[in-house]
Formats: structure tokens, C-alpha cells, sequence
């Protein structure tokens, strides 16, 4: 079945404890993506990668990392996080075909405490 | 730069009714794409279309329905007869191409949560 696993599905932490993001895709897809969700604004870009080692920045990169080492994996890193960072977070896959639609994980919940 | 609004915040209907969901967008492109996705209570964003801009054809699926118009910038999205399942939270989406090739970025609306009571 194709999919964009991620994990944790949810997380509750402190202030400046550093935390990963994975995100796996099983589709051979190039274009990986990471938004975050929140109330009245939509889903926000924060990066996004073309293909193995190509990654740059979206609309909000402060305070985010991200690596693309392997074609299926996508890890988003918060090296501090901060309550800001307290969102829900969706991992996006497509091929190379701009026409094709972004499939999305489940999304993780992130409460930053 | 793209944008893309829902001026339904939130709508509340009874179920059976049919329901329309706005959607406005803003592009200097002339080549886009146009989504919607759903959001069940659940969370999972759920793709429901896509249309490209040189397509003004109406799309029906079922008792869904989505009315593209270029001379509005407007992609608007009907549930007929609307269903107690229909509810979730409704994304439109704008893709903005950069100019790398095969490069995308959605554009999101600020979603508009439909809630259809029994």
C-alpha cells in the first residue's frame, strides 16, 4: 500500500529538549515536503526536497532542520524546540510530475511545553 | 506572490442539504494547479482533486462538484445532499511552481470546517 508514514503520531515535550520527525514514503517519490498546521492559518510550507541531498527552505524554516539522505526518508529535526513549535505537523510526497497531487502522512502533534 | 482565501470560517448545515464552499485564489501564473483536500476529525489530510488552469470544465464525482472560473479566480466546491460524514475541515490549495524544475509549494487556504448535523 502507498504511503507517508510518520512518527511519533504524537508528542508532548519541554523547551529545548531536541527532537526528531521522522517520515518515510514507500512510492520511489523525489519531492518530499514538511507543513505545519494551525488554526486559521492552513498548513505553511517549512521545507521541502527535490531529491537525495537537495533540500531548501519554505515559508517558516526558523528553528528547523531537515536531511535527505536516503530517497524514502525525511527526517524534520527541532534542535530547541519552543512552545512556538507547538503544531500539527504533515510530511508530503509527490513525483516529479508538478501535476501530481501531494500525498500526506497522518500528521504528529507536537505540544511544546 | 500566491494566496489563497476561504472566507467560510465555518458552515453548519443539516444534513441532506446541499452545501457550497468558497474558495479565491491570486496568481501572477499562468500555469497552476488548484486542490482540495479533506480533513476528517480523524486528521489525515485526504486529496479530493485537482485542476489544472487550462481546464474550466466543471468536475462532478458523485455528490461531489467543484465550478472552476478563471474570470474570477474562484474554485468553488458543492456537496449535494450532504452526509453526517462529510464533516471535516476543507482545504483549497493553490501550487505555485518555482523555477526550478519540478519544484512545487502548496498554497493553502485557511481551511473551512463543515459540520453536518443529523
Amino acid at each position: 500500500e502507498a504511503q507517508v508514514t510518520q512518527n511519533p503520531r504524537y508528542l508532548i515535550t519541554v523547551t529545548g529538549k531536541k527532537l526528531t520527525v521522522t517520515c518515510s514514503q514507500n512510492m520511489n517519490h523525489e519531492y518530499m515536503s514538511w507543513y505545519r498546521q494551525d488554526p486559521g492559518l492552513g498548513l505553511r510550507q517549512i521545507y521541502y526536497s527535490m531529491n537525495v541531498e537537495v533540500t531548501d527552505k519554505g515559508d517558516v524554516p526558523e528553528g528547523y532542520k531537515v536531511s535527505r539522505k536516503e530517497k524514502r526518508n525525511f527526517p524534520l529535526i527541532l534542535e530547541s524546540p519552543s512552545p512556538n513549535q507547538t503544531s500539527l505537523y504533515f510530511c508530503a510526497s509527490r513525483g516529479q510530475n508538478t501535476n501530481q497531487p501531494q500525498h500526506f502522512g497522518d500528521g504528529t502533534r507536537l505540544s511544546i511545553l | 506572490a500566491q494566496k489563497v482565501t476561504q472566507a467560510q470560517t465555518e458552515i453548519s448545515v443539516v444534513e441532506k442539504e446541499d452545501v457550497t464552499l468558497d474558495c479565491v485564489y491570486e496568481t501572477r501564473d499562468t500555469t497552476y494547479y488548484l486542490f482540495w483536500y479533506k480533513q476528517p476529525p480523524s486528521g489525515e489530510l485526504v486529496f479530493l482533486i485537482r485542476r489544472n488552469s487550462f481546464d474550466e470544465q466543471n468536475e462532478i464525482s458523485g455528490r461531489y462538484s467543484w465550478n472552476f472560473q478563471k474570470s474570477t479566480s474562484s474554485f468553488n466546491f458543492t456537496i449535494t445532499a450532504s452526509q453526517v460524514v462529510d464533516s471535516a475541515v476543507y482545504f483549497c490549495a493553490l501550487s505555485e511552481p518555482f523555477p526550478i524544475q519540478g519544484a512545487q509549494k502548496l498554497v493553502f487556504g485557511q481551511g473551512t470546517r463543515l459540520t453536518i448535523n443529523p
